[in-house]
C-alpha cells in the first residue's frame, strides 16, 4: 500500500526567500505523485503532478517539484515565497490505476514572515 | 478545466438529523468520486471511493451504515451522514478525476469542501 511521509509540520520562511518543502513517498510500482495547497477553510488546489517523464516538473504559482527515485522523495520548491503563499501544503501519492485513490501526507503548514 | 461543485459550503444540523452533502462534476463526467474527511489541522483521510451505479467501497474504520454513499449518475455522488452527532463534525471533501485528461492521467479536482457542524 502506498503512504507519504511530510516531515516538517510547520515552517516559516522570510518573504522572498526559496522554500523546500519535503516529502517521502512508498510504494512499490511507479507512483504518481502530487502536490496540494489549501487556504483555509478550502478545497485544495492542484499545483503540479508527476507521473512519467522529466523528474523536473512545473507547477502553477512558480512551484516546482523534484521527484528522485532513489531517494522516494518528490520535494516541493519555490524560489522566492510570497505572503501568499502561506497555507497548508499536501504532498499526495496515487497508483496507476482508473479509480485509483490517492493518499494524502499529513501537511506543512507554510506561514511567512514580512 | 474540471470542475467539482460540493454544496452545501456549511451546514449546522441538530444531533440525530442527517445531512446530505452533494457532489457534482460540472463540465466533465465521473465515473469514480472519492470522498475525504478532514479534522481540523490535519491530513485529508479518505473515507469511501463512489461508483457509478454500484455500491461505495469504504475505507477501514469508516462506518458504512453512518456515512452513506450514492453514485446515481455520471456526474453526482452524495454523501449522508445519517443521525449525526457532534463527533461527525468535520471538513468533508470530495474528489473526482476527469477521464477525458488522458495521456496527462489523473486529472482529480477537488470540491470546496463542507463544513458540517452537529450541535
Amino acid at each position: 500500500a502506498q503512504s507519504v511521509t511530510q516531515p516538517d509540520i510547520h515552517i516559516t520562511v522570510s518573504e522572498g526567500a526559496s522554500l523546500e518543502l519535503r516529502c517521502n513517498y512508498s510504494y512499490g510500482a511507479t507512483p504518481y505523485l502530487f502536490w496540494y495547497v489549501q487556504s483555509p477553510g478550502q478545497g485544495l488546489q492542484l499545483l503540479l503532478k508527476y507521473f512519467s517523464g522529466d523528474t523536473l516538473v512545473q507547477g502553477i504559482k512558480g512551484f516546482e517539484a523534484e521527484f528522485k527515485r532513489s531517494q522516494s522523495s518528490f520535494n516541493l520548491r519555490k524560489p522566492s515565497v510570497h505572503w501568499s503563499d502561506a497555507a497548508e501544503y499536501f504532498c499526495a501519492v496515487g497508483a496507476d490505476s482508473s479509480a485509483s485513490k490517492i493518499i494524502f501526507g499529513s501537511g506543512t503548514r507554510l506561514s511567512i514572515r514580512p | 478545466g474540471a470542475v467539482v461543485s460540493q454544496h452545501p459550503s456549511r451546514v449546522i444540523c441538530k444531533s440525530g438529523t442527517s445531512v446530505k452533502i452533494e457532489c457534482r462534476s460540472l463540465d466533465f463526467q465521473a465515473t469514480t468520486m472519492f470522498w475525504y474527511r478532514q479534522f481540523p489541522k490535519q491530513s485529508l483521510m479518505l473515507m469511501a471511493t463512489s461508483n457509478e451505479g454500484s455500491k461505495a467501497t469504504y475505507e477501514q474504520g469508516v462506518e458504512k451504515d453512518k456515512f452513506l454513499i450514492n453514485h446515481a449518475s455520471l456526474t453526482l455522488s452524495t454523501l449522508t451522514v445519517t443521525s449525526a452527532h457532534p463527533e461527525d463534525s468535520s471538513f468533508y471533501i470530495c474528489s473526482a478525476r476527469d477521464l477525458s485528461a488522458g495521456s496527462e492521467g489523473y486529472g482529480y479536482t477537488f470540491g470546496s469542501g463542507t463544513r458540517l457542524t452537529v450541535v
